[in-house]
């Protein structure tokens, strides 16, 4: 069975600090991985997809690398901005001929201090 | 575009009131998923769908029943609600299940608590 972990569950750096999230999985077979970001009581917002025949994704201030065969997933956030401050979510993606199902981590609740 | 949209936004039930959710889609996606999420976990599958008129248990379906009768509409209902049950409910959409099409989009979430 899959399991998706993200640690650490919470992460506190000052503003302007480069920082790297982790995801890790257990099962290397997955399709794509996406990032999410969550604000407190919103939805969900997507950061990257990285698909299973790419090593990372680019946008902006963010960088998403993928490395299937150690089963891990980081995000980099260059020059973090108080804005940042929400949680982040990994997603694996599981699936090749049936429906498309995510495995989520727990996710890594982000602040940055001013 | 609307995208994904989920109705209501908030509800508060008694224990063993009934609801239905409603999660619908304006982007013709063939597949429509169903999560629910709890505090400090991420989202678990309820239920999803890969067509209309079919519908498939995902992780953790006890409880609840689905429809879709309609391919752009996906119901979730609470036939009897238990404290339990009380998350945040999230739908999502895809228009593939593999390939390049397969991300899933988000609707913004209905919080529902039981009493």
């Amino acid at each position: 069975k899959q399991e998706v972990t993200q640690i650490p569950a919470a992460l506190s750096v000052p503003e302007g600090e480069n920082l790297v999230l982790n995801c890790s999985f257990t099962d290397s077979a997955i399709y794509n991985l996406q990032w999410f970001r969550q604000d407190p009581g919103k939805g969900l917002t997507s950061l990257l997809l990285i698909q299973s025949s790419q090593r990372e994704q680019t946008s902006g201030r963010l960088n998403a690398s993928l490395d299937k065969s150690s089963g891990r997933s980081t995000l980099y956030i260059a020059a973090s901005q108080p804005g940042d401050s929400a949680t982040y979510l990994c997603a694996v993606y599981e699936g090749y001929s049936s429906a498309s199902k995510i495995i989520f981590g727990s996710g890594t609740r982000l602040s940055i201090r001013p | 575009n609307a995208g994904v949209t989920q109705t209501p936004k908030f509800r508060v039930l008694k224990t063993g009131q009934s609801m239905t959710l409603l999660c619908a889609q304006d982007m013709n996606h063939e597949y429509m998923y169903w999560y629910r999420q709890d505090p400090g976990m991420g989202l678990r599958l309820i239920h999803y769908s890969v067509g209309e008129g079919t519908t498939a248990k995902g992780e953790v379906p006890d409880g609840y029943n689905v429809s879709r009768l309609k391919k752009q509409n996906f119901l979730l209902g609470l036939e009897s609600a238990a404290p339990s049950q009380t998350s945040v409910y999230f739908c999502a959409s895809s228009y593939s299940a593999s390939g390049l099409y397969n991300e899933q989009f988000f609707g913004p979430g209905t919080r529902l608590t039981v009493l």
